[in-house]
């Protein structure tokens, strides 16, 4: 079974407006982070927010926010008042407490965002 | 400005070549970590070292050989390779100790490897 499911391959956002990218996940474990990253078309990984099982607040960095649910096993990424430089692709991970060094990746999202 | 680097930025090698990729972290980081990245894909795990021991092998084709010379450094050996290996190829980095589910991977920012 998929660790991470991300099921919007593309999606596109009117600038100023938000935006909600999709991101499930599965795991037995207690203890396991989730972690959205941002992908240029340059290629660099950029680490935007984290998200831990035990959080009770849902993370808040900037114009992103995560809306953890985890009786749904959903994490989703709020981007709100979108700008140009936001269309990138998109990619949700899980780090589980008992597997250590293993990080699961989902297969992204390409996020456009039009003028 | 990012926190790993990896060097060069640009590789263009042919099939019988051997080249090397490098990865340098300061943050005492003690897991290090090769991805490879075809477009638009996720990236897929090849190497995990921790505690400059190699701890995870993804069924990695021996063409391509990890070394981690100590707790910084990080390098990818490539010998033979084939076309279909031309990708980016990612460095990562992340804490590793009890409870370190909460610490993201820092990526750096990527080698472009062309096989011709």
């Amino acid at each position: 079974a998929q660790k991470i499911t991300q099921t919007q391959p593309g999606m596109f956002v009117q600038e100023k407006e938000a935006v909600t990218l999709d991101c499930t996940y599965d795991t037995s474990d207690q203890s396991y982070g989730l972690f959205w990253y941002k992908q240029p078309s340059s290629g660099e990984m950029i680490f935007l927010i984290y998200q831990g099982s035990y959080d009770e607040q849902n993370a808040t960095e900037g114009r992103y926010s995560l809306n953890f649910q985890k009786a749904r096993k959903s994490a989703n990424l709020v981007i709100s008042a979108s700008q140009l430089g936001d269309s990138a692709m998109y990619f949700c991970a899980m780090r589980e407490g008992n597997t250590g060094n293993q990080f699961y990746f989902g297969t992204g999202t390409s996020l456009t965002v039009i003028p | 400005d990012t926190e790993v680097t990896q060097t060069p930025k640009h590789l263009v090698m042919g099939m019988t070549n051997k080249k090397s990729l490098k990865c340098e972290q300061h943050m005492g980081h003690r897991a290090m970590y090769w991805y490879k990245q075809k477009a638009k894909k996720p990236p897929e795990l090849m190497f995990v070292y921790s505690y400059e021991k190699l701890s995870i092998n993804e069924s990695v084709p021996s063409r391509f050989s990890p070394e981690c010379p100590n707790s910084s450094l990080l390098n990818l050996h490539l010998h033979a390779l084939q076309p279909e290996d031309s990708a980016l190829y990612l460095c990562a980095s992340s804490h590793y100790r009890a409870g370190s589910y909460n610490s993201p991977l820092h990526f750096g920012n990527g080698t472009r490897l062309t096989v011709t």
